[in-house]
């Protein structure tokens, strides 16, 4: 159980093109899902926290016109990089859990590269 | 501000070389602290929770114990399967996760 899945797991862009990353709880409820961002060989940032149905809450220094975050179900988060630049490459992380327990459950994360 | 600290930053062991790895906290209102597994370009795999102290789990050759201020993590006579990068992290009152950067456990056969 608690299986997160994102797509995609790799993506290559170039500058100033916008991508979207889905993240899905396959078999719970996620009232509350994160999204992450991790530079190599350094731990996770949270990058913001979302509640279904709600405006995501982003954390103090992430642009939230350039990081648009959408929760529109119990079991689906996506994560829109706008405008993306090669400083935005990064390997991008979800995580979701549900009000029965205080553990964040992770997707396999999605490798962004900006040309 | 919740603060994890992870040491040391690696190990190298030999296969069934048993060890601990150390996580030192400081949190406000401490609601869980949690052990992860990392392999490479891989999200983190959920391995325990922990919420007070003198609380233990075990999962295969892996224990977690906590304290007031820190939590181990002990392998038992690793294999190199465990080799990845094992993360601690905390929440507290605000119900956020904070991340230590990690340890990166090498086992060798």
């Amino acid at each position: 159980g608690a299986v997160v899945s994102q797509h995609p797991s790799w993506v290559i862009c170039k500058s100033g093109t916008s991508v979207k990353i889905e993240c899905r709880s396959l078999d719970f409820q996620a009232t509350t899902m994160f999204w992450y961002r991790q530079f190599p060989k350094q731990s996770l940032m949270l990058m913001a926290t979302s509640n279904e149905g709600s405006k995501a809450t982003y954390e103090q220094g992430v642009e939230k016109d350039k990081f648009l975050i959408n929760h529109a179900s119990l079991t689906l988060s996506t994560l829109t990089v706008t405008s993306a630049h090669p400083e935005d490459s990064s390997f991008y992380i979800c995580s979701a859990s549900s009000t029965r327990r205080e553990e964040q459950f992770f997707g396999p994360g999605t490798r962004l590269t900006v040309l | 501000e919740d603060q994890v600290t992870q040491s040391p930053e690696a190990l190298r062991l030999q296969e069934g070389e048993s060890s601990s790895l150390n996580c030192s906290y400081t949190v406000s209102g401490l609601r869980g602290l949690f052990w992860y597994r990392q392999d490479p370009g891989k999200g983190p795999e959920f391995l325990f929770t922990l919420y007070s102290a003198g609380e233990e789990k075990e999962k295969e050759r892996l224990k977690a114990t906590l304290t007031k201020k820190e939590s181990f993590l002990h392998i038992t006579a690793p294999k190199p399967e465990d080799s990845a990068t094992y993360l601690c992290a905390v929440s507290g009152a605000n119900s956020k996760l904070t991340f230590g950067k990690g340890i990166t456990l090498s086992v060798r056969p």
